[in-house]
């Protein structure tokens, strides 16, 4: 199936500094998701983005729905220890409420 | 608060077993789904169901089957369990655009 691109891979930060990824695709979507995955658990929805430009924060979290419709950035700031996992963006096409596409993840670890 | 569950956490079963994965959601959701996530693959859609008694082939469906005699409840089957069925397994549900997940159930065939 189609996948999205996402990046960085990974990120190693120090506590306190702000942390951005993104997700690419060539693809338009109508509907952009961003979850996060701890070891040994399932994703958990952070954001949902739902109209191009939209932009929706959730604490110290801030996702893009991008202007294209093809991408989608998620900012995190003052990063803290807790905020360690695999973030995941997926996308949703036009006519489908079931197939999402997914990203392969970014791994974020946070250094105290 | 939507609450996905997975009836076990870890599993291990041997070569040629019959294994049966449960998912229960209690949000009413018409639609359900069932993933499993391999490093390197990223998360891949086994099948769905959009309503009681119905099914759809995800993106890889060979090995599996699934049942849905509830709309609560959403089961996934391994007919004859093999060594590269070993995997991570996600439920999920979703009334509309969003998908809710469960806590997922490690499975491990040997």
């Amino acid at each position: 199936g189609q996948q999205l691109n996402q990046s960085p891979q990974s990120m190693f930060i120090q506590e306190g500094e702000d942390v951005s990824m993104n997700c690419t695709s060539s693809s338009i979507f109508n509907t952009w998701l961003w979850y996060k995955q701890e070891p040994g658990e399932g994703p958990v929805l952070l954001i949902a983005l739902y109209k191009a430009g939209e932009l929706t924060s959730n604490g110290r979290l801030t996702a893009q729905f991008g202007i294209t419709r093809k991408d989608s950035f998620l900012n995190i700031s003052a990063s803290i220890p807790s905020d360690v996992g695999i973030y995941f963006c997926a996308g949703l096409r036009g006519g489908s409420n079931y197939k999402l596409t997914f990203g392969k993840g970014t791994l974020l670890t946070v250094n105290p | 608060d939507v609450k996905v569950t997975q009836s076990s956490r870890y599993l291990v079963k041997r070569t040629g077993e019959k294994v049966f994965l449960e998912c229960v959601q209690d949000m009413d959701h018409e639609n359900m789904f069932w993933y499993r996530q391999d490093p390197g693959l990223g998360l891949r859609l086994i099948y769905f169901s959009y309503d009681v008694k119905m099914k759809e082939k995800g993106d890889i469906p060979e090995g599996y089957s699934v049942s849905r005699e509830k709309k609560e409840r959403f089961s996934l089957i391994l007919e004859s369990a093999s060594t590269n069925q070993t995997s991570m397994y996600l439920c999920a549900s979703s009334l509309s655009r969003v998908k809710y997940f469960g806590p997922g159930t490690r499975l491990t065939v040997t």
